[in-house]
Protein backbone atom coordinates (compact mmCIF):
# COMPACT_ATOMS: atom_id res chain seq x y z
CA UNK A 1 0.00 0.00 0.00
CA UNK A 2 1.57 3.37 -1.08
CA UNK A 3 2.41 5.46 1.92
CA UNK A 4 1.76 9.13 1.73
CA UNK A 5 3.39 11.22 -1.02
CA UNK A 6 4.79 14.76 -1.18
CA UNK A 7 5.98 16.84 -3.93
CA UNK A 8 8.27 18.44 -4.67
CA UNK A 9 10.87 17.32 -2.21
CA UNK A 10 13.31 20.05 -2.33
CA UNK A 11 12.69 23.57 -3.72
CA UNK A 12 14.18 27.03 -4.07
CA UNK A 13 12.25 30.38 -3.84
CA UNK A 14 13.21 33.99 -3.14
CA UNK A 15 11.72 36.18 -1.00
CA UNK A 16 8.29 37.61 -2.45
CA UNK A 17 7.49 34.49 -4.47
CA UNK A 18 4.68 31.95 -3.43
CA UNK A 19 4.72 28.11 -3.25
CA UNK A 20 2.30 25.65 -3.58
CA UNK A 21 3.22 21.62 -2.24
CA UNK A 22 1.52 18.53 -2.66
CA UNK A 23 0.64 15.65 -0.32
CA UNK A 24 -1.64 12.74 -1.54
CA UNK A 25 -2.58 10.51 1.54
CA UNK A 26 -2.96 6.48 1.88
CA UNK A 27 -5.95 5.37 0.21
CA UNK A 28 -8.93 5.84 2.47
CA UNK A 29 -7.47 8.18 4.57
CA UNK A 30 -9.91 11.02 4.44
CA UNK A 31 -7.87 13.76 6.73
CA UNK A 32 -4.86 15.93 5.79
CA UNK A 33 -2.45 18.06 8.40
CA UNK A 34 0.09 20.04 7.43
CA UNK A 35 3.23 20.65 9.56
CA UNK A 36 6.44 23.06 9.67
CA UNK A 37 9.63 22.03 11.01
CA UNK A 38 12.63 24.22 11.80
CA UNK A 39 15.49 24.02 14.13
CA UNK A 40 14.24 26.65 16.31
CA UNK A 41 10.67 25.60 16.12
CA UNK A 42 10.29 21.92 16.03
CA UNK A 43 7.63 20.88 14.68
CA UNK A 44 4.74 22.74 14.55
CA UNK A 45 1.23 22.55 13.16
CA UNK A 46 -0.29 24.05 10.35
CA UNK A 47 -3.73 22.91 9.79
CA UNK A 48 -6.22 20.12 9.23
CA UNK A 49 -8.49 19.15 6.35
CA UNK A 50 -10.86 16.50 6.63
CA UNK A 51 -13.40 15.68 4.08
CA UNK A 52 -12.36 18.70 2.00
CA UNK A 53 -12.65 21.01 4.93
CA UNK A 54 -10.71 22.70 7.26
CA UNK A 55 -11.24 21.62 10.67
CA UNK A 56 -8.48 23.40 12.84
CA UNK A 57 -5.71 25.65 12.09
CA UNK A 58 -2.30 26.60 13.87
CA UNK A 59 -0.60 29.83 14.55
CA UNK A 60 0.21 31.04 11.38
CA UNK A 61 -0.33 33.66 9.22
CA UNK A 62 -2.81 33.97 6.52
CA UNK A 63 -0.22 33.84 4.34
CA UNK A 64 -0.26 30.06 4.89
CA UNK A 65 -3.16 28.47 3.58
CA UNK A 66 -4.24 25.02 1.94
CA UNK A 67 -7.30 22.89 0.27
CA UNK A 68 -8.45 19.26 0.20
CA UNK A 69 -9.67 17.80 -3.23
CA UNK A 70 -12.56 15.13 -3.47
CA UNK A 71 -10.11 12.86 -3.43
CA UNK A 72 -8.43 13.26 -0.05
CA UNK A 73 -5.54 15.15 -1.59
CA UNK A 74 -4.25 18.43 -0.11
CA UNK A 75 -2.36 21.22 -1.33
CA UNK A 76 -0.89 23.71 0.86
CA UNK A 77 0.25 27.24 -0.24
CA UNK A 78 2.39 30.28 0.92
CA UNK A 79 2.43 33.47 -0.49
CA UNK A 80 4.98 36.40 -0.38
CA UNK A 81 7.63 33.99 0.99
CA UNK A 82 9.61 35.94 3.72
CA UNK A 83 13.35 34.12 4.89
CA UNK A 84 11.79 32.68 8.10
CA UNK A 85 9.41 30.65 6.17
CA UNK A 86 12.71 28.39 5.43
CA UNK A 87 11.16 24.99 6.80
CA UNK A 88 10.97 21.43 6.31
CA UNK A 89 7.53 21.30 5.52
CA UNK A 90 5.01 17.60 6.30
CA UNK A 91 1.81 16.47 5.63
CA UNK A 92 0.33 13.48 7.29
CA UNK A 93 -2.95 11.42 7.17
CA UNK A 94 -5.17 9.37 9.11
CA UNK A 95 -8.30 7.78 8.66
CA UNK A 96 -10.58 9.96 10.50
CA UNK A 97 -10.10 12.59 13.31
CA UNK A 98 -10.63 10.61 16.82
CA UNK A 99 -10.64 7.28 18.48
CA UNK A 100 -8.26 4.57 18.67
CA UNK A 101 -5.70 3.33 16.44
CA UNK A 102 -7.48 5.10 13.25
CA UNK A 103 -5.62 8.12 14.82
CA UNK A 104 -2.05 7.58 14.27
CA UNK A 105 -0.38 9.68 11.64
CA UNK A 106 1.24 8.93 8.57
CA UNK A 107 3.83 11.18 7.35
CA UNK A 108 5.20 11.87 4.31
CA UNK A 109 8.72 12.34 3.62
CA UNK A 110 8.47 16.24 3.53
CA UNK A 111 9.13 19.35 0.96
CA UNK A 112 12.28 21.20 2.24
CA UNK A 113 11.85 24.75 1.59
CA UNK A 114 14.70 27.04 1.30
CA UNK A 115 13.67 30.92 0.91
CA UNK A 116 16.19 33.16 -0.67
CA UNK B 1 5.11 27.18 28.74
CA UNK B 2 4.71 24.55 26.26
CA UNK B 3 2.06 22.09 26.80
CA UNK B 4 4.15 19.23 26.18
CA UNK B 5 7.49 19.64 27.77
CA UNK B 6 10.20 16.40 26.52
CA UNK B 7 13.72 16.03 28.65
CA UNK B 8 15.86 15.60 28.14
CA UNK B 9 16.88 17.65 24.94
CA UNK B 10 19.66 16.06 23.73
CA UNK B 11 21.00 12.32 24.75
CA UNK B 12 24.30 10.51 24.01
CA UNK B 13 24.82 7.26 24.97
CA UNK B 14 26.81 4.60 24.37
CA UNK B 15 25.35 1.39 22.54
CA UNK B 16 24.25 -1.06 25.08
CA UNK B 17 22.44 1.47 27.43
CA UNK B 18 19.11 1.81 28.50
CA UNK B 19 17.48 5.08 27.21
CA UNK B 20 14.41 7.05 28.40
CA UNK B 21 12.95 9.99 27.29
CA UNK B 22 10.24 11.88 28.93
CA UNK B 23 7.43 13.64 28.08
CA UNK B 24 5.14 15.81 30.15
CA UNK B 25 1.50 17.46 29.73
CA UNK B 26 -0.36 20.00 31.44
CA UNK B 27 -3.75 19.75 30.42
CA UNK B 28 -6.39 16.43 30.00
CA UNK B 29 -5.96 14.42 26.92
CA UNK B 30 -7.02 10.80 25.81
CA UNK B 31 -4.12 9.81 24.04
CA UNK B 32 -0.33 10.71 23.57
CA UNK B 33 2.08 9.73 20.67
CA UNK B 34 5.31 9.13 20.18
CA UNK B 35 7.62 9.44 16.73
CA UNK B 36 11.27 8.93 15.67
CA UNK B 37 12.57 11.48 13.42
CA UNK B 38 15.56 10.01 11.70
CA UNK B 39 18.36 12.02 10.20
CA UNK B 40 17.07 12.24 6.98
CA UNK B 41 13.61 13.86 7.96
CA UNK B 42 11.05 10.79 7.39
CA UNK B 43 8.69 10.37 10.94
CA UNK B 44 7.51 6.91 11.80
CA UNK B 45 4.55 6.68 14.25
CA UNK B 46 5.80 4.26 17.35
CA UNK B 47 3.28 4.54 19.76
CA UNK B 48 -0.09 5.37 20.73
CA UNK B 49 -0.78 5.48 23.99
CA UNK B 50 -4.44 6.08 26.51
CA UNK B 51 -2.69 3.83 30.08
CA UNK B 52 -0.12 1.48 30.67
CA UNK B 53 2.35 0.37 28.69
CA UNK B 54 2.90 -0.38 25.23
CA UNK B 55 5.78 -2.93 23.86
CA UNK B 56 7.24 -3.07 20.17
CA UNK B 57 10.80 -5.09 20.10
CA UNK B 58 13.20 -2.97 22.28
CA UNK B 59 10.92 -0.08 22.59
CA UNK B 60 8.96 0.40 25.64
CA UNK B 61 6.13 3.39 26.35
CA UNK B 62 4.54 4.29 29.76
CA UNK B 63 2.07 6.58 30.51
CA UNK B 64 0.45 7.74 33.76
CA UNK B 65 -3.00 9.70 32.80
CA UNK B 66 -3.15 11.05 36.58
CA UNK B 67 0.49 12.14 37.11
CA UNK B 68 0.40 13.45 33.10
CA UNK B 69 3.70 12.19 31.87
CA UNK B 70 4.59 9.34 29.75
CA UNK B 71 8.10 7.74 29.14
CA UNK B 72 9.90 5.61 26.35
CA UNK B 73 12.30 3.13 26.64
CA UNK B 74 14.79 1.88 24.93
CA UNK B 75 16.32 -1.65 25.80
CA UNK B 76 19.97 -2.46 24.31
CA UNK B 77 20.32 0.60 22.60
CA UNK B 78 21.95 1.12 19.12
CA UNK B 79 23.85 3.28 16.67
CA UNK B 80 20.70 2.50 14.29
CA UNK B 81 18.02 4.26 17.49
CA UNK B 82 20.28 7.91 16.93
CA UNK B 83 17.04 10.01 15.90
CA UNK B 84 14.85 12.54 17.31
CA UNK B 85 11.99 11.29 19.24
CA UNK B 86 8.85 13.25 19.60
CA UNK B 87 5.88 13.29 21.69
CA UNK B 88 2.17 14.93 20.86
CA UNK B 89 -1.39 14.97 21.61
CA UNK B 90 -4.19 16.34 20.83
CA UNK B 91 -5.97 19.50 22.23
CA UNK B 92 -8.68 21.27 21.12
CA UNK B 93 -8.13 19.12 17.90
CA UNK B 94 -5.02 20.53 17.36
CA UNK B 95 -1.83 19.01 17.77
CA UNK B 96 0.50 20.12 19.62
CA UNK B 97 3.91 18.79 19.78
CA UNK B 98 6.98 18.09 22.28
CA UNK B 99 10.14 19.75 21.42
CA UNK B 100 12.10 16.60 20.52
CA UNK B 101 14.87 14.70 22.61
CA UNK B 102 18.20 14.43 20.22
CA UNK B 103 19.27 10.63 20.76
CA UNK B 104 22.84 9.82 19.91
CA UNK B 105 23.98 6.36 20.23
CA UNK B 106 27.51 5.91 20.19
CA UNK B 107 29.23 2.91 18.93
Amino acid sequence: KAGVTQTPRYLIKTRGQQVTLSCSPISGHRSVSWYQQTPGQGLQFLFEYFSETQRNKGNFPGRFSGRQFSNSRSEMNVSTLELGDSALYLCASRKTLVGGGANVLTFGAGSRLTVL
Amino acid sequence: KNEVEQSPQNLTAQEGEFITINCSYSVGISALHWLQQHPGGGIVSLFMLSSGKKKHGRLIATINIQEKHSSLHITASHPRDSAVYICWMNRDDKIIFGKGTRLHILP
